[in-house]
């Protein structure tokens, strides 16, 4: 099926860095999504994307819509303890059903106080 | 407040024993998914439904079966369970071209 590559795999950042990380494909996608997953959690939505271009804020989130469609990345400022988790990035690729998502790996973060 | 919710969010059962995982959405989704989350490999689809008594096989779907004879209610069956099946099961749904609504997961350890 399609691949999602997102990187990188882990992190491990002092409390108060900025944190980026981004998800990369070889085909074109219609909708690109960021979840997180709190340890024990299920993986809970927190930046939709539905437009090539496009730039959103959630708080101290930040994603985008690569102008390519193929690529998304999510910024966070400011790091602070309860920002660790695990962030998925996922999307809806051009010409699949729509109702099925792709998901990366994962992205693993870790914030030292 | 829209919810999935899992029955049970910690289950131990013996080899062999036939398992159910029971999932209920409250938000009207047409579809509803099941995956398996195992370290490093992140969320793999197991199986999906796009209607009632629809199924439709995942990449993993080997060793698992399904059942929705009701649109809010998707349960995922181990016929008879194996140690390579402990993992972290989680339910999902969602409406046509919408992101996912993920449960709490159930973790199973088959001992």
């Amino acid at each position: 099926g399609q691949q999602l590559n997102q990187s990188p795999q882990s992190m491990f950042i002092q409390e108060g860095e900025d944190v980026s990380m981004n998800c990369t494909s070889s085909s074109i996608f219609n909708t690109w999504l960021w979840y997180k997953q709190d340890p024990g959690e299920g993986p809970v939505l927190l930046i939709a994307l539905y437009k090539a271009g496009e730039l959103t804020s959630n708080g101290r989130l930040t994603a985008q819509f690569g102008i390519t469609r193929k690529d998304s990345f999510l910024n966070i400022s400011a790091s602070i303890p309860s920002d660790v988790g695990i962030y998925f990035c996922a999307g809806h690729p051009f010409g699949a059903g729509s109702y099925q998502l792709t998901f990366g790996k994962g992205t693993k973060l870790s914030v030292i106080p | 407040d829209v919810k999935v919710t899992q029955s049970s969010r910690y289950l131990v059962k013996r080899t062999g024993e036939k398992v159910f995982l029971e999932c209920v959405q409250d938000m009207d989704h047409e579809n509803m998914f099941w995956y398996r989350q195992d370290p490093g490999l992140g969320l793999r689809l197991i199986y999906f439904s796009y209607d009632v008594k629809m199924k439709e096989k995942g990449d993993i779907p080997e060793g698992y079966s399904v059942s929705r004879e009701k649109k809010e209610r998707f349960s995922l069956i181990l016929e008879s369970a194996s140690t390579n099946q402990t993992s972290m099961y989680l339910c999902a749904s969602s409406n046509r071209g919408n992101g996912y609504t993920f449960g709490s997961g159930t973790r199973l350890t088959v001992v």
